[in-house]
């Protein structure tokens, strides 16, 4: 399978609110309610945020959503604060996993 | 708390095989489905290969089939990637993941190695 296309990086300010998009096919994203996101520090081991495309793992601040429209779907950081700022990824089950090329969110 | 930790990361020559092994320890590690995630160099991350909890299937991403095995010990609390016949392009930092959800071969990744380096070169 082909990765999933995020954008390359984004930014925004303390407090504001940053939307990551990741975009597939009706044959991952579009034909499951299956994607994750992770957050990833470099360095550090990559940590689960989002999965079935809208749930939290007890511990992760609900500052961070998801959601899912046809093949994209999406990550909303609300209330940025500086540790937010890592690089993260989408995974979509497709018959086996596919993740996302990565985003880098820049906290300015 | 929920630990992995992988080992046997290095510098190999392309061509030559090398295993990676990856500690487990926090949970009971035979009843959940584990995976293989690697990360070349300034790039993403790929998912490599999945063991389903009992070891009885096995699946590995096109870029690895038929020269990386995924195989696990229960015993040991262990989880290994054999690779064979190495190239260039799979220099990359390997992580082991274990799934969200007891019994699924399936699932999100809720607990992740620090990664191991390996690095193909002559």
């Amino acid at each position: 399978q082909s990765a999933l296309t995020q954008p390359r990086s984004v930014s925004g300010s303390p407090g504001q609110s940053v939307t990551i998009s990741c975009t597939g096919t009706s044959s991952d994203v579009g034909g499951y309610n299956y994607v994750s996101w992770y957050q990833h520090h470099p360095g550090k081991a990559p940590k689960l945020m989002i999965y079935d495309v809208s749930k939290r793992p007890s511990g992760v601040p609900d500052r961070f959503s998801g959601s899912k429209s046809g093949s994209t779907a999406s990550l909303t950081i609300s209330g940025l604060q500086a540790e937010d700022e890592a690089d993260y990824y989408c995974c979509s089950y497709a018959g086996s996993e596919v993740f996302g090329g990565g985003t880098k969110l820049t906290v300015l | 708390q929920v630990q992995l930790v992988e080992s046997g990361g290095g510098v190999v020559q392309p061509g030559r095989s090398l295993r990676l092994s990856c500690a487990a320890s926090g949970f009971t590690f035979s009843s959940y489905g584990m995976h293989w995630v690697r990360q070349a160099p300034g790039k993403g991350l790929e998912w490599v290969a999945v063991i389903s909890h009992d070891g009885s299937n096995k699946y590995s991403a096109d870029s690895v089939k038929g020269r990386f095995t995924i195989s696990r010990d229960n015993s040991k609390n262990t989880l290994y990637l054999q690779m064979n016949s190495l190239r260039a392009e799979d220099t990359a930092v390997y992580y082991c993941a274990k799934n969200l959800w007891f019994g699924e071969l399936w699932a999100p990744f809720d607990y992740w190695g620090q990664g191991t380096l390996v690095t193909v070169s002559s």
